[in-house]
């Protein structure tokens, strides 16, 4: 099993572009996250996705969006990057039980000039 | 969410027991502690957690007190590789969703 993947690794973009962070997993798991991390930051959750068809907002909606594919996959977009939105992106995945263990992807890093 | 309180950075010599505490006076009666680390700039991984009782697994150890306003992470043999960041997090069974605060550096020292 691969567990959470993300795509890609590294991105660099001017401000007022546009793009789209990949995320899938594949342990079956019904909700996912994406969360950044600013340096010398802890995590900050941008959306959730409780199950497949459903998504919500966390601490740092504003200037992203976000689709819940299907079970498997969630996307972050960018639809005018910022410079401020330069940070690394994780994505998560986790099964709602007792545990509620989140499993976590390498990061996206992203630099806006 | 109940906010958590952590020290910024930590020494710890190897080999010694590392015991990271976590100050959540706000924790309400149905909330869990959970914690996580982050070595270098990998994504976070899962420890342990607990509600009321004391819990051990094979990575650490996990004290909260009776009061349930603060809890003590111990990693009974500490060794270079245990180096991270670690988070305490207090979540609300209710909501599907962590909110990670700064955490602690861990530095473990030869």
């Amino acid at each position: 099993n691969a567990g959470v993947t993300q795509n890609p690794k590294f991105q660099v973009l001017k401000t007022g572009q546009s793009m789209t962070l990949q995320c899938a997993q594949d342990m079956n798991h019904n909700s996912m996250y994406w969360y950044r991390q600013d340096p010398g930051m802890g995590l900050r959750l941008i959306y959730y996705s409780a199950s497949e068809g459903t998504t919500d907002k966390g601490e740092v909606p504003n200037g992203y969006n976000v689709s819940r594919l299907n079970k498997r996959e969630f996307s972050l977009r960018l639809e005018s990057a910022a410079p401020s939105q330069t940070s690394v992106y994780f994505c998560a995945s986790s099964e709602v039980s007792l545990i509620y263990e989140q499993f976590f992807g390498p990061g996206t890093r992203l630099t806006v000039l | 969410d109940a906010k958590t309180t952590q020290p910024t950075s930590m020494d710890c010599a190897e080999g010694r027991a590392a015991n990271l505490p976590c100050n959540h006076s706000t924790i309400s009666g149905n909330e869990y502690v959970y914690w996580y680390r982050q070595i270098h700039s990998q994504g976070p991984q899962y420890i342990i957690h607990g509600l009321k009782n004391n819990e051990t697994n094979e990575m650490a150890s996990l004290i909260i007190t009776e009061d349930r306003k603060s809890s003590t992470l111990i990693l009974p043999h500490a060794t270079l590789r245990d180096t991270a960041v670690y988070y305490c997090i207090v979540r609300d069974p209710n909501f599907n969703k962590f909110y990670f605060g700064s955490g602690t550096k861990l530095n473990v020292k030869p």
